[in-house]
């Protein structure tokens, strides 16, 4: 059975702080893994996607994957109130399907 | 290039009901994945089509079926509505590469 584990908060930080969100898995064979944000009521927007070790960034966002510690890490740097949503993870092997975590709910307060 | 569309967007039906729901890829894309979405359960896989056949299915009870044809979107189908049926449902676009990119949904409510 793959599993995708998130701490599902809510996690509250303050205006402009690094929010920092965590998932780990536990598929060792899994390959892809992947960033989505949820607001309430609408559908899943991916933000990023990681395949290899290592950081990638993009504007605010950093992705981090340990593959050896089965842990995938998204951060938020200048966290905005905007940025308050749900936070969901997912990882995928080959062409199977991604398994998703129940993701964190993300709060940012001014 | 415009992204996935679902339609309707809000459903209410009753116990013993069925409902159709529909979804249309990204352009170019041929596979499609759907999903439940539920607070208590999260995201639920439901099936998954590529180039018309079914090539993966969740463990979901036969009342629930789909298909795909040959412009690539997608029809999934429930029969015989349970209140446990109320729901986000959410398909997915995705080429060749792994990435999957969501519709806006369909929210099923049973009454």
């Amino acid at each position: 059975q793959k599993e995708v584990e998130q701490n599902s908060g809510p996690l509250s930080v303050p205006e402009g702080a690094i929010a920092s969100l965590n998932c780990t898995y536990s598929d060792r064979g899994s390959q892809s893994f992947f960033w989505y944000r949820q607001y309430s009521g609408k559908s899943p927007e991916l933000i990023m996607f990681i395949y290899s070790n290592g950081d990638k960034e993009d504007g605010r966002f950093t992705a981090q994957l340990n593959k050896a510690s089965q842990y995938v890490s998204l951060l938020i740097r200048d966290s905005q109130p905007s940025d308050s949503a749900t936070y969901l993870c997912a990882v995928k092997r080959g062409s199977y399907i991604p398994t998703f975590g129940r993701g964190t709910s993300l709060i940012v307060h001014p | 290039k415009a992204g996935v569309t679902q339609t309707p967007r809000y459903l209410i039906k009753t116990r013993g009901q069925q409902v159709t729901l529909s979804c249309s890829p990204i352009s170019g894309h041929r596979s499609v994945s759907w999903y439940q979405q539920t607070p208590g359960q999260g995201l639920q896989f439901l099936f998954e089509y590529f180039s018309e056949t079914q090539r993966n299915k969740g463990n979901f009870p036969g009342r629930f079926s789909g298909r795909q044809f040959s412009n690539s979107r997608s029809e999934m189908n429930v029969s015989t509505l349970e209140l446990g049926d109320s729901a986000l449902y959410l398909c997915a676009s995705y080429e060749s590469t792994d990435t999957q990119y969501f519709g806006p949904g369909t929210r099923l409510t049973v009454l």
